[in-house]
Formats: structure tokens, sequence, C-alpha cells
């Protein structure tokens, strides 16, 4: 059973158009995140929620909206696409907010916006 | 300023060669501090983590740690192919009250057979 999963794994658009990315976690973690990597592989925290709850947003445009329907998942919304927002992005989750230190990713869903 | 830096690379070296990778941060009141292994296109791996100054050492890897130069370093001994990877250096801070790991840019290593 994968730990972490997200879906899809890869993602083409076109500027302007919305997506979503999915991810799962059955590990009975209690926090996740959303982290992108960009093509110089610099991953970078973008959102934290701790059962269900909000607690890191990095100054990230709010065209990203993120949401929790319960601790298990954590989905992320991009509304009207940019070119800057091609990049990997990668669900994580840890065991509570101090288990930040060993992170469990997903496998990444590479985002191409054309 | 980057709050974690490390030499992109990438750093070829031969089989059976030890393998140093370097790390340096800007946040002095850093305590915990990790290394990711990265396989291409695959998801990161917690592979080392050293709270304390100096050595530690698990199988063929070593972490080292000097807060007062503010420098983490990955020794990977007797290198394999299999060890062809980006290893990532992150440190434990704080972002808006919470705690939030903060990545290098990742050293790219090559082993040649």
């Amino acid at each position: 059973d994968t730990a972490v999963s997200q879906t899809p794994k890869y993602l083409v658009t076109q500027m302007g158009n919305d997506k979503s990315i999915k991810c799962e976690q059955n590990l009975g973690h209690d926090t996740m995140y959303w982290y992108k990597q960009d093509s110089k592989k610099f991953l970078k925290i973008m959102f934290s929620y701790n059962n269900k709850e909000l607690i890191i947003n990095e100054t990230v445009p709010n065209r990203f909206s993120p949401k929790s329907p319960d601790k298990a998942h954590l989905n992320l919304h991009i509304n009207s696409l940019e070119l800057g927002d091609s990049a990997v992005y990668f669900c994580a989750s840890s065991q509570d907010v101090t288990g930040v230190e060993k992170l469990f990713f997903g496998s990444g869903t590479q985002l191409s916006v054309l | 300023q980057k709050e974690v830096e490390q030499n992109s690379g990438p750093l070829s070296v031969p089989e059976g060669a030890i393998a140093s990778l370097n790390c340096t941060y800007s946040d002095r009141g850093s305590q915990s501090f990790f290394w990711y292994r990265q396989y291409s296109g695959k998801s990161p791996e917690l592979i080392m983590s050293i709270y304390s100054n100096g050595d530690k050492e698990d199988g063929r890897f070593t972490a080292q740690l000097n807060k007062a130069s503010q420098y983490v370093s990955l020794l990977i001994r007797d290198s394999q192919p299999s060890d062809s990877a980006t290893y990532l250096c992150a440190v434990k801070g704080f972002s808006a009250g919470a705690n939030n790991l903060f990545f290098g840019t990742g050293t790219r290593l090559t082993v040649i057979p």
C-alpha cells in the first residue's frame, strides 16, 4: 500500500485553466503539506495543515487554494494557471507538527503549463 | 539570502571513493539538520538526521555538523552507482509560528562505475 499517494502524476494544461491535485495518506498522520519543486530542484513549502487546520501559508498567490476535508486528505486547487506554475508539486505528511523532521512524500505531480 | 545553500554540482566520483556533500545555513538558532536523497523522477526520502555537533555514522553514511560555522556535511564512503542521486540538505526552522523544513537546492551526485 502506498503511504502517501497523489494524483495525477502528470498534468499538462493551458494557461488560464483551473486544475486540482489530490493527495491522500494512510499513515494516520496528523499533519500534511504541499511543497513545490522548481526546475532547479529547489523544494519550498507552500502549505501545511494539521488536523484539517491551516498552519503554514507561505506567501503563495491566492490562486492556490488548499482544502483538507479530513486529516487524511489534502487537495490543491489552482486557478488561472500561469507559465510560472510549471513545477513538480509534492504532497507530504508527518506524524504531527513537531514531526516535520521525517516527512513522507508522495510521488509528485509534474505540472506543465503551456 | 537563501536560508540553506548547497553546491548544485554535479559531483562525480568513481565507484569506491568517498563522496563529500556540503551545506551551509543562515539561521544560527537552527537545531535540527537532515539529509534527503532524491533519485531522478522520484520523491525525496530521509536518510540522515543530526542534532549535535560532531559526526553521526549510519552504515556508509556519515553526517557532520558544526554549528559555530553553520555547516553540515554528508560523507558517503565506498560510493556505489546506486548512490547516484540528488542530495537535499534540510534545516528545521519556524515559519508563521509552526515547524517547517527549509531545503537547499540539492547536490547532484554521480558515481561512475
